[in-house]
Formats: C-alpha cells, sequence, structure tokens
C-alpha cells in the first residue's frame, strides 16, 4: 500500500500561472481533503469531497478548485496563481465511520512558491 | 463555533524527562480528538485519538494522552522523552458534521535535548 501519494513534490509558479496537484490514495477511502500549511497557522481546510461524486468547501476555498476525479483520485488546480498561495499543501483520506477508525491520513505535501 | 488551542508555540524539555504537550478544545456535542505528528518535511503521521471510553488513550511511539471532559482539554505525554520526539504536533477536533473534517490547533514544536 502506498497510502495517500501526492505529485509534485515541489512547484515554482509565477503570478499568474495555473497548475494542477494531484493527490491519488489506494486505501479505498471514501473521503478525501485538502490542505494548506502555513507557519503558526496550523492546517487549514482548502476544499473535501466526502464521498465520490460530491466536493465542498472548507475554510480557506478562494483561489482554488478541486475535482473528485474517482474514488482514489482529488485533484486541486489554482487557475490563477498569487503569492498569497505559496504554502505546502497537504493531501488526506479517510473512511470515517466505527469501521473506518475516523482519523485521516496524510501524503508527503507539495511545497508550492508562486513568485 | 469549534476550535481547537494549543498554548504553547515551542515546548522545550531534556532526553529521559516526561513531557508534555497541551491542547484545549471547543466543540459542540461528543469530542472526537487526535494527535499527530510531523517530522521536517514530511506529511503528518497520526499518533493516536480519543472517541470514546477511557479518558487515557495510548497511541504510537510510547504517546498517551489524557481527555478532561470537565477542563475541555486533551494533553500529549509521554514519560520519557527521546531526542527522536523533536518535531511539531498537532491536535485535531473532528467538525460539527459527519463528513471527517478536521479542525486543527496551530502546533506546537517539541524539542528534546540530549
Amino acid at each position: 500500500n502506498a497510502g495517500v501519494t501526492q505529485t509534485p513534490k515541489f512547484q515554482v509558479l509565477k503570478t499568474g500561472q495555473s497548475m494542477t496537484l494531484q493527490c491519488a490514495q489506494d486505501m479505498n477511502h471514501n473521503s478525501m481533503y485538502w490542505y494548506r500549511q502555513d507557519p503558526g497557522m496550523g492546517l487549514r481546510l482548502i476544499y473535501y469531497s466526502a464521498s465520490e461524486g460530491t466536493t465542498d468547501k472548507g475554510e480557506v476555498p478562494n483561489g482554488y478548485n478541486v475535482s473528485r476525479l474517482n474514488k482514489r483520485e482529488f485533484s486541486l488546480r489554482l487557475e490563477s496563481a498569487a503569492p498569497s498561495q505559496t504554502s505546502v499543501y497537504f493531501c488526506a483520506s479517510l473512511n470515517w465511520g466505527r469501521q473506518g477508525g475516523y482519523e485521516q491520513y496524510f501524503g508527503p505535501g507539495t511545497r508550492l512558491t508562486v513568485t | 463555533a469549534q476550535s481547537v488551542a494549543q498554548p504553547e508555540d515551542q515546548v522545550n524539555v531534556a532526553e529521559g524527562n516526561p513531557l508534555t504537550v497541551k491542547c484545549t478544545y471547543s466543540v459542540s456535542g461528543n469530542p472526537y480528538l487526535f494527535w499527530y505528528v510531523q517530522y521536517p518535511n514530511r506529511g503528518l503521521q497520526f499518533l493516536l485519538k480519543y472517541i470514546t471510553g477511557d479518558n487515557l488513550v495510548k497511541g504510537s511511539y510510547g504517546f498517551e494522552a489524557e481527555f478532561n471532559k470537565s477542563q475541555t482539554s486533551f494533553h500529549l505525554k509521554k514519560p520519557s522523552a527521546l531526542v527522536s520526539d523533536s518535531a511539531l504536533y498537532f491536535c485535531a477536533v473532528r467538525g460539527s458534521s459527519n463528513t471527517g473534517k478536521l479542525i486543527f490547533g496551530q502546533g506546537t514544536t517539541l524539542q528534546v535535548k540530549p
């Protein structure tokens, strides 16, 4: 089991460029999440997908879009990158409920710099 | 509104001494509480959780946490710290809906000195 994988690991963008962050999980989890981590602010939820075919906004969705491509894959798109989007991005997955265990599993992260 | 607070940005302990990393929460209903650890340039790793049952929960790497409902706290503890425990620790609480969303504290850096 690879768990949760993310690509790329590092990315540098110029202001206004677009890119898609990819996330995949092989644990057959129903729910998937995108977070950003900034110093002193913990992790903040950008978007999530409670189940295949659904997506919802989290705490900081502005400037981002997501696609739940299938049960395994959940991508995050920056249409026009801004310096304020410089951050480390984490994808996570979960099978919510007693059988799933309740805890989220995280990918290794993507470090994004926007100049 | 639901929230998590980690009042200390950094905790310093000597190797072999006990350590405590503090967490308090505010949530409606029964809290589902979690601790995660992040080593440099890595993703978050699950340490332990409280869902129901015994107030003292044991987790990975010798860590444990005590749920205190009256004080709305869920402090992370370890009887004897190791230098390798040095990392960033996050407390989290489940959000109000049944979607698995987590609300994270801002994190506490644990520094264990030899």
